[in-house]
C-alpha cells in the first residue's frame, strides 16, 4: 500500500482548460514534491514544498502544500499540449535517514 | 556531466535466473535509491542509502540486494527472477543533507521476466 494517493490517475483535457490534482496521505513528511515524467525517462523535478500552507507558483502552475503537510495540490491554469505528462508527487520521511515515496501518478493528457 | 548511468537500458530474463542492474552517479551524492514502476503504481521505493556502506529497505524490497562499496554505484541485484519482478526500474540519487533535495534521476531499465 502507497502512503501517497494521487487523484484523478487520468485526465483528458482540451487546450486552454484549468485542473487540479491531488496528492493525499494520513502520514506527516518533511517536505512534499511535484515531478513530471515523460515517456521513456525518469523523472523530472518541478517544485518543493516545505512549510505547512506553502503556496509556489511556476509559470502556470501553482502548488500548495497543506497546513498539515499530509497533502498538496497541483492547479495548471489554461493547460498546453506541452504539459502532457505523467504527475508524480513525493513525500520525504521525516524520520532520521530521508526516504522519498511517491505518489501513484496523474497521467495528463491535454488536446489541440 | 553525466549524472546518474543505468545499465542495461533493456533486459529479457527467464525465471530463476539472476542479475545486477548498475547505476552509477557521478556528483558525489550520498543518497543513492531504487524504484520500480508499474503501471498505475507509480513509483515504489526497493531500497535506499546514506552513503557507502549504509543500506535501508523501502517498500517493496522482497526479492532485491542491493549493497554501497562506493559513493559512486549502487547496483541492484535480482537473485532469482520472477514474472513479478517485470517493470521499469529506476536509479535516483541526491545530496542527504535535508528533505528538500531534488532527486536525480536515470533513464531508467525495461526488464522483462518471462
Amino acid at each position: 500500500t502507497q502512503l501517497l494517493e494521487q487523484s484523478p490517475q487520468f485526465l483528458s483535457i482540451q487546450e486552454g482548460e484549468n485542473l487540479t490534482v491531488y496528492c493525499n496521505s494520513s502520514s506527516v513528511f518533511s517536505s512534499l514534491q511535484w515531478y513530471r515524467q515523460e515517456p521513456g525517462e525518469g523523472p523530472v523535478l518541478l517544485v518543493t514544498v516545505v512549510t505547512g500552507g506553502e503556496v509556489k507558483k511556476l509559470k502556470r502552475l501553482t502548488f500548495q502544500f497543506g497546513d498539515a503537510r499530509k497533502d498538496s495540490s497541483l492547479h495548471i491554469t489554461a493547460a498546453q499540449t506541452g504539459d502532457t505528462g505523467l504527475y508524480l508527487c513525493a513525500g520525504a520521511s521525516l524520520r532520521g535517514t530521508y526516504k522519498y515515496i511517491f505518489g501513484t501518478g496523474t497521467r495528463l493528457k491535454v488536446l489541440a | 556531466n553525466a549524472g546518474v548511468t543505468q545499465t542495461p537500458k533493456f533486459q529479457v530474463l527467464k525465471t530463476g535466473q539472476s542479475m545486477t542492474l548498475q547505476c552509477a552517479q557521478d556528483m558525489n551524492h550520498e543518497y543513492m535509491s531504487w524504484y520500480r514502476q508499474d503501471p498505475g503504481m507509480g513509483l515504489r521505493l526497493i531500497h535506499y542509502s546514506v552513503g557507502a556502506g549504509i543500506t535501508d529497505q523501502g517498500e517493496v524490497p522482497n526479492g532485491y540486494n542491493v549493497s554501497r562499496s562506493t559513493t559512486e554505484d549502487f547496483p541492484l541485484r535480482l537473485l532469482s527472477a520472477a514474472p513479478s519482478q517485470t517493470s521499469v526500474y529506476f536509479c535516483a540519487s541526491t545530496t542527504a543533507g535535508t528533505a528538500n533535495e531534488k532527486l536525480f534521476f536515470g533513464s531508467g531499465t525495461q526488464l522483462s521476466v518471462l
